[in-house]
């Protein structure tokens, strides 16, 4: 069936420090991609998206290009904060099923000292 | 707008016990979603309802668990009877379907069952 894999953390970096959460995915036709993320104490928000072959989403520094030949969707940031730390889930749904099925991974812990 | 509402924030009750979990979505959203977060098997989809419809119930574990929306603005999730691998937190989603693609997370229920 359709997956997401995300690489395990956690992900310890100094501020400024270059952010790269890598993901790859499993899928037949052509899903949509997200990275959602998760605030202590908070449910996942949208961080960004991309719904076709080389789309690059982007949002608050972040971004991620939308990869068919390598599957993968990873998320990088040029320069992290302290205020990015939380959880980052990568998710797809399935191009067959519309919005409803939408599949999360199992989500890496970015944590940035200052 | 509030956002997805949901509650209570904590619930702790003992074994054998009847847990109920309140989500109010977003005003104009039409499809609704409920999640189980654990750290051995990450967010997983329990149920999602269509225009107060469910659609797709077979990511709930077994027959103690039982969701309901009896109208637009308003859902319930239950477990009658609870046990201690029920213990997680329950997010619960909302959308627009067609706008999108972007889900809307409630802060969740932290459920501990002694």
């Amino acid at each position: 069936g359709d997956s997401v894999t995300q690489m395990e953390g956690p992900v310890t970096l100094s501020e400024e420090a270059f952010l790269t959460i890598n993901c790859t995915y499993t899928a037949t036709g052509y899903p949509s991609l997200f990275w959602y993320v998760q605030y202590p104490g908070e449910g996942l928000q949208l961080l960004l998206k991309a719904t076709k072959a080389d789309d690059k989403g982007s949002n608050k520094g972040f971004e991620a290009t939308y990869r068919k030949e390598t599957t993968s969707f990873h998320l990088e940031k040029g320069s992290v904060q302290v205020s990015d730390s939380a959880v980052y889930f990568c998710a797809l749904t399935p191009s067959n099923t519309g919005f409803q099925k939408l599949v999360f991974g199992t989500g890496t812990r970015l944590l940035v000292s200052p | 707008d509030a956002g997805v509402i949901q509650s209570p924030r904590h619930e702790v009750t003992e074994m054998g016990q009847e847990v109920t979990l309140r989500c109010k979505p977003i005003s104009g959203h039409n499809s609704l979603f409920w999640y189980r977060q654990t750290m051995m098997r990450g967010l997983e989809l329990l149920i999602y309802f269509n225009n107060n419809v469910p659609i797709d119930d077979s990511g709930m574990p077994e027959d103690r668990f039982s969701a309901k929306m009896p109208n637009a603005s308003f859902s319930t999730l239950k477990i009658q009877p609870s046990e201690p691998r029920d213990s997680a937190v329950y997010f619960c989603a909302s959308t627009q379907v067609g706008t999108n693609e972007k889900l809307f997370f409630g802060s969740g229920t932290q459920l501990s069952v002694l």
